[in-house]
């Protein structure tokens, strides 16, 4: 079956560390998207891509990075991780507007 | 400023009662999703609303969506206490790719 993981699930890092949050689906959907969650604050949007070598800055793109090599990856990068950029990372797909989002199980992040 | 507005954002209600939760946006739209998420866990889509007057009822949970008024809601009938979860809902921009601005969600709890 068809589907999207995140990778790790839990991560602990320090402030100033870069980090690599990978998202793979194998939906060979074209659109992908990074969100965080936070309380209170619902879903925002860090980055998306919609196609190969396409990547686009969301609301809260500040510290963060993408890269679309491939159809299945889009891999976020905390270039120095700050504590304010701890949370729960989704990563998510689609293949066209008015088709819902396909959810990954989501990554939380921990910056001491 | 682009604005979506549940409310209540937080629920308690006994097993067998009646109640809705509204969804108040504030651009023009009639793309509307309803997900939900329960604790720890990811994101699920419920309903796609895609014109004024859409209606989608799924069990227990029935959603509408009034693109005039700007409101779409979720209601829920008989609630039982499976149903306790958070609801999100999201408008899409459609100015653009599949962007979605999201409600802070509403945190809904059904006392056996």
């Amino acid at each position: 079956d068809a589907e999207i993981t995140q990778s790790p699930r839990h991560k602990i890092t320090e402030t100033g560390r870069q980090v690599t949050l990978a998202c793979h689906q194998t939906w060979n959907h074209n659109n992908m998207f990074w969100y965080r969650q936070d309380l209170g604050h619902g879903l925002r949007l860090i980055h998306y891509s919609y196609g190969v070598q396409d990547t686009n800055k969301g609301e809260v793109s500040d510290g963060y990075s993408v890269s679309r090599s491939n159809t299945e990856d889009l891999p976020l990068t905390l270039e120095s991780a700050a504590s304010s950029q701890t949370s729960v990372y989704f990563c998510a797909s689609s293949e066209w507007s008015g088709i819902p989002l396909f959810f990954g199980p989501g990554t939380r992040l921990t910056v001491l | 400023e682009l604005k979506v507005e549940q409310n209540p954002l937080f629920l308690s209600m006994q097993e067998g009662k009646n109640y809705t939760i509204y969804c108040n946006y504030s651009t023009t739209s009639d793309r509307l999703y309803w997900y939900r998420q329960d604790p720890g866990k990811s994101l699920e889509s419920l309903f796609v609303l895609l014109s004024n007057g859409a209606v989608k009822q799924e069990g227990r949970l029935m959603a509408s969506l009034d693109t005039k008024a700007r409101l779409s809601t979720l209601h829920i009938t008989a609630a039982v206490h499976d149903l306790s979860a958070t609801y999100f809902c999201a408008v899409d921009l459609m100015d653009s790719n599949y962007q979605l601005i999201w409600g802070a969600g509403t945190k809904l709890i059904i006392k056996p």
